[in-house]
């Protein structure tokens, strides 16, 4: 049953603290989202790979976000320092190069007290 | 940048009833996508439309690609309990890169 792998589900830690999400998309995929998903501003796009290399990452606040793909069965996204508003579900999807359609993790409830 | 009017934000229905869900945009898409996110999960692909004017079902939902390319609607018939949850619509826009919109959402309350 192939499907998008996130980890860790949940991460609570104190501001300032480094927080690093992990993501292995479907084997296959090639294109590769980063997604935060909050009450008050729904899903947003952060960033996204195609065969490994970053093709878009506007919708990042690039002082404390980056994102990487270190091979192409695991994608990372990394805050540094995080801050209470970074609170969010990340989900990571993938997808085919040329497809439309984007498959969706589980998410990454972060909590930053 | 591109948005896309997602309505109603939520419905509370009884269970059997009929429910319709819409998005429009002021931008033209070349593909639609409707999702559905269950509690602590991820979205799910429910439907996907590819051409202008398309009509497409699965199941109990039935979907349609405006004509215009900038809106589209999802019909659920008969609701049960297990259609409860958030529904999302997505486009894909024709120019630049694979990046899908999303709309706000329609929270789906089932009453039993």
């Amino acid at each position: 049953d192939a499907r998008v792998t996130q980890t860790p589900r949940h991460k609570v830690t104190e501001m300032g603290q480094e927080v690093t999400m992990r993501c292995q998309p479907i084997l296959g995929h090639n294109t590769v989202f980063w997604y935060r998903q909050t009450m008050m501003q729904g899903l947003e796009l952060l960033a996204y790979f195609r065969n490994r290399a970053p093709l878009d990452d506007s919708g990042m606040p690039k002082d404390r976000f980056s994102a990487e793909m270190p091979d192409a069965t695991l994608a990372t996204l990394k805050i540094q320092p995080s801050e209470p508003r970074d609170s969010a579900v990340y989900f990571c999807a993938s997808g085919l190069q040329g497809g439309t359609e984007a498959f969706f993790g589980q998410g990454t409830r972060l909590t930053v007290v | 940048g591109q948005q896309l009017n997602q309505s109603p934000q939520s419905m509370f229905i009884q269970e059997g009833e009929d429910v319709s869900m819409n998005c429009t945009s002021s931008s033209i898409f070349n593909t639609w996508l409707w999702y559905k996110q269950d509690p602590g999960e991820g979205p799910v692909l429910l439907i996907a439309l590819y051409k202008a004017g398309e009509l497409t079902s699965n199941g109990r939902l039935t979907a349609q690609f405006g004509i215009t390319r900038k809106d589209s609607f999802l019909n659920i018939s008969a609701s049960i309990p297990s259609d409860v949850g958030i529904y999302f619509c997505a486009g894909l826009l024709i120019q630049g890169a694979q990046k899908l919109v999303f709309g706000q959402g329609t929270r789906l309350t089932i009453n039993p």
